[in-house]
């Protein structure tokens, strides 16, 4: 069984430009939240998605959106990307959607912004 | 204003050795606190889960406790091994009607041989 998976594992871009990251959650879970780290830092809440819908948000600009598709997975973008984007991109899977309901980071992808 | 503070910031020691790590949090209404373990380029994993009603959690040489009085909580990391090496995050989730996580800046430690 494989557990929450991230693609591309790095990523380079330049000031401006947007990008598309992707998640696909572990087998059985279906709300999928997005995190950014920057370095040193503690993962800082983007969103949330259950039922294909942005479901709580934290305190992100709107050119950071996100979609969750049928089966479950789900995408980053980050438009007019700033060099402050520069950060890993983690993705989470949990079975739910409650405060109790564990949830199991992938790797991340590591965004540098030039 | 809903905070997670941990510390030390960084802490180095012997393999073989034992350590203990603070989370000291503002986080309201609480609903739960975890600890995580992150390795480096890695995402982080759950090592404990702790609700209002309890006090202490262990996961192996992990144990975690919770005076949620206080609202603080330690990771005490027994006997330590070089694979220790990593990110140690504390989380604490509110029980609000939506999803309120509020994560630590981490502790990073070191097992040296």
């Amino acid at each position: 069984d494989a557990g929450v998976t991230q693609s591309p594992t790095h990523l380079i871009k330049t000031r401006g430009q947007q990008v598309t990251l992707r998640c696909s959650p572990k087998s059985g879970h279906d709300t999928v939240s997005w995190y950014q780290q920057a370095l040193g830092q503690g993962p800082q809440f983007i969103f949330q998605y259950y039922e294909e819908e942005e479901r709580q948000r934290g305190n992100f600009p709107d050119r950071f959106s996100g979609h969750q598709f049928p089966n479950y997975s789900s995408e980053l973008n980050v438009n007019a990307l700033l060099l402050g984007d520069s950060a890993l991109y983690l993705c989470a899977s949990s079975p739910g959607h409650g405060p109790t309901d564990t949830q199991y980071f992938g790797p991340g992808t590591r965004l540098t912004v030039l | 204003k809903n905070q997670v503070e941990q510390s030390p910031q960084s802490l180095i020691i012997l393999e073989g050795k034992n350590c203990t790590l603070q989370c000291n949090y503002t986080v309201s209404p609480f609903s739960n606190l975890r600890w995580y373990k992150q390795d480096t380029g890695r995402g982080p994993v759950s090592l404990t889960i702790m609700t209002f009603s309890e006090n202490t959690k262990s996961n192996g040489r992990y144990t975690a406790t919770l005076d949620a009085d206080t609202k603080q909580s330690s990771l005490h990391i027994t006997a330590s091994q070089l694979s220790d090496s990593a990110s140690y995050i504390c989380v604490v989730s509110a029980n609000t009607g939506g999803f309120k996580t509020i994560f630590g800046a981490g502790t990073r430690l070191f097992v040296k041989a």
